[in-house]
């Protein structure tokens, strides 16, 4: 599976964007890049899913560039709210036995403030 | 909308002392899965299955089995808890076809075992 490595913590402000990059240099053919989302005594939300280019849904966006070997969660315009820890994932889909063993770091703990 | 449902949310366990954790899902998943979460540790897979009847080890299955009888069910059993078991646990089940692979995460239970 493939590492990645994300920074352990960011501050933001209320209503800017917010901007957390993930490496995962030796991301495979078959890997996607997944995000979640996780508040204090719940367990982790998706929040995005893609495999190049951009994907954009109601919550965020995810820029991926050609090589792979990054990637790039933006929440617009972030709230108090959105204070939690992110996570980056790499995985691949193993269809024949071996599941979707996704391996979770530390994420990056974003704080909002006022 | 249930999702993925926990139980219980919270137990305090003496050494030694025996239980089972029980994970239900309602949206016909395939696979299911149990991490347990401690501090600084991010999430780290126990145990997994690809389906009703199977199960399969992860990260860190040492003194915890599991048991998937049902497809909507995935059972984690301490058959002798040890104070390195104190965290949190997490069970997910995921989709796996193509389209969202994306993880849906219970609320968790919190386990102490003093």
């Amino acid at each position: 599976l493939a590492k990645t490595t994300q920074p352990i913590s960011m501050d933001s402000y209320e209503g800017q964007e917010v901007n957390i990059t993930c490496s995962h240099n030796n991301i495979a053919t078959n890997d996607y890049i997944t995000w979640y989302q996780q508040f204090p005594s719940q367990g982790p939300r998706f929040i995005i899913q893609g495999y190049k280019t951009k994907v954009t849904n109601e919550v965020a966006s995810l820029f991926i560039p050609a090589d792979r070997k990054s990637s790039t969660l933006s929440l617009p315009r972030v709230s108090l709210s959105d204070t939690a820890v992110y996570y980056c994932l790499v995985g691949a889909i193993i269809l024949t036995g071996g599941g979707n063993k996704l391996t979770f770091g530390t994420g990056t703990q974003l704080k909002v403030e006022l | 909308n249930a999702g993925v449902t926990q139980t219980p949310k919270f137990r305090v366990l003496k050494t030694g002392q025996s239980m089972t954790l029980l994970c239900a899902q309602d949206m016909n998943h395939e696979y299911m899965y149990w991490y347990r979460q401690d501090p600084g540790m991010g999430l780290r897979l126990i145990h997994y299955s690809v389906g009703e009847g199977t199960t399969a080890k992860g990260e860190v299955p040492d003194g915890y089995n599991v048991s998937r009888l049902k497809k909507q069910n995935f059972l984690l059993g301490l058959e002798s808890a040890a104070p390195s078991q104190t965290s949190v646990y997490f069970c997910a089940s995921s989709y796996s076809g193509t389209g969202n692979y994306g993880y849906t995460f219970g609320s968790g239970t919190r386990l102490t075992v003093v």
